[in-house]
């Protein structure tokens, strides 16, 4: 079965610089990959997703990830945060095989200091 | 206009009682998803439904009965209410095996007391 590891439950990054969330995967077939995020108190929104296509993807509010089968990992990335990136973001993956089941990570919270 | 809407936003009952949850999409997609969120942000699949039909029915007690009365709605409903069962549920719903990713309703924070 397929399934996501986030390492690190918690990232701090001062605003404007780098953010990096890792996620790396475990899958038998080829993965449909994606990551969500949640601000307090709402559901999860749909950032960006790989479905096979290009390696780099790019996403809503200037995030993208980039999918290295290599390594297993489909990492997060913005150049420059912002306060209002302040939130838990989810990475998932999906075998389409199985019946459409998204199995989602344990989240890492964001945390953007002035 | 929303996309995915659940009620009620929250939910407080006492240990015992049986309550209902709603969700409705006006997507048009034909899957739809139950899952659970628990206070360490883990996120659970409870239930899938495809065009009304059961496809995924994780462990979950029995007491927790989804019903699809058409492929825009997808209600939960809870027997027996536990103090475990307190969390957010979240309902969700997709176009075909979502690979084009879920659309998520705002949450049902239920508390039991």
């Amino acid at each position: 079965a397929q399934s996501v590891t986030q390492l690190g439950s918690h990232v701090s990054v001062s605003e404007g610089a780098l953010v990096l969330l890792r996620c790396n995967y475990s899958s038998s077939v080829p993965p449909y990959l994606f990551w969500y995020v949640q601000y307090p108190n709402q559901g999860l929104q749909l950032l960006l997703k790989y479905t096979s296509a290009a390696t780099l993807v790019k996403g809503i509010n200037g995030f993208e990830a980039e999918f290295k089968k290599s390594e297993t990992s489909f990492h997060l990335t913005k150049p420059s945060a912002h306060m209002s990136d302040a939130a838990e973001y989810f990475c998932a993956v999906s075998d389409l095989n199985n019946n459409n089941d998204m199995r989602f990570g344990a989240g890492t919270r964001l945390t953007v200091k002035p | 206009d929303t996309a995915v809407s659940q009620t009620p936003k929250y939910l407080v009952t006492q240990m015992g009682n049986d309550k209902s949850i709603k969700c409705e999409q006006n997507l048009g997609h034909d899957t739809m998803y139950w899952y659970k969120q628990d206070s360490k942000k883990f996120l659970k699949i409870m239930f899938s439904y495809n065009n009304k039909e059961l496809i995924i029915n994780e462990t979950v007690p029995n007491r927790f009965s989804p019903k699809s009365p058409d492929k825009a709605h997808l209600n939960l409903h809870i027997n027996s209410l536990e103090l475990g069962d307190s969390a957010v549920y979240f309902c969700a719903s997709s176009q075909g095996r979502g690979a084009g990713g879920y659309t998520f309703g705002s949450g049902t924070r239920l508390t039991v007391v």
